[in-house]
């Protein structure tokens, strides 16, 4: 299984970004797929999720500002990132699911800053 | 929201010894809990499913249990390449994690 993050890159405020993640070793269509950030010296924090129906998921605080979707054709998966602020700067991973909600493996991450 | 409450935020082992992390959820998340590793510029690597199922070449000074909505995350035996930051998290409603517990020497 590899993951391939990319798109991360320094935004200002109010700005847009959209994230891929390439995926391979895996029969893609079968899997739900996340993304999954870690802010500067923090913690984890789930943020979005699709399902292998196409159902989507988000956190609390990024609904509404970021949308998840997946190209089953390309083995890919995407966020599209609004209205970003500085609270959003992280390395975000993207994370194949393992069937039931647990993340079996990961990309190494993109880097998404945001400051003026 | 789930709240996951991990104790302690610290834990300072010596090579040898057995580490045990605490995993505390708000409400009960039946046995959808999971454990991941994280090491200093790497990205997670999951360990524990299930509550207590290892993944796959995970070494077997691994191990995790449940008592209610109390999880924890043993390490027999540490050994140098175990000192990293652990995370739970819960799947069962939605998905959260814990803000990690750090094995330090």
């Amino acid at each position: 299984v590899q993951l391939v993050e990319s798109g991360g890159f320094v935004v200002q405020p109010g700005g847009s970004l959209r994230l891929s993640c390439a995926a391979s070793g895996f029969t893609f269509n079968d899997y739900a797929m996340g993304w999954v950030r870690q802010s500067p010296g923090r913690g984890l924090e789930w943020v979005s999720l699709i399902t292998r129906d196409g159902d989507t998921y988000y956190a609390d605080s990024v609904k509404g500002r970021i949308t998840i979707s997946r190209d089953n054709s390309r083995h890919s998966v995407f966020l599209q990132m609004d209205s970003l602020r500085a609270d959003d700067t992280a390395l975000y991973y993207c994370a194949k699911d393992g069937s039931n909600g647990y993340f079996e493996d990961w990309g190494q991450g993109t880097l998404v800053s945001v400051s003026s | 929201e789930i709240v996951m409450t991990q104790s302690p935020a610290t834990l300072s082992v010596s090579p040898g010894e057995r580490a045990t992390l605490s995993c505390r959820a708000s409400q009960s998340v039946s046995s959808d809990l999971a454990w991941y590793q994280q090491k200093p510029g790497q990205a997670p690597r999951l360990l524990i499913y299930g509550a207590f199922i290892r993944a796959t070449d995970v070494p077997v000074r691994f191990s995790g249990s449940r008592s209610g909505t109390e999880f924890t995350l043993t390490i027999s035996g540490l050994q140098s390449d175990d000192f990293a930051v652990y995370y739970c998290q819960q799947y069962h409603n939605w998905w959260t994690f814990g803000q990690g517990t750090k094995v330090e020497i």
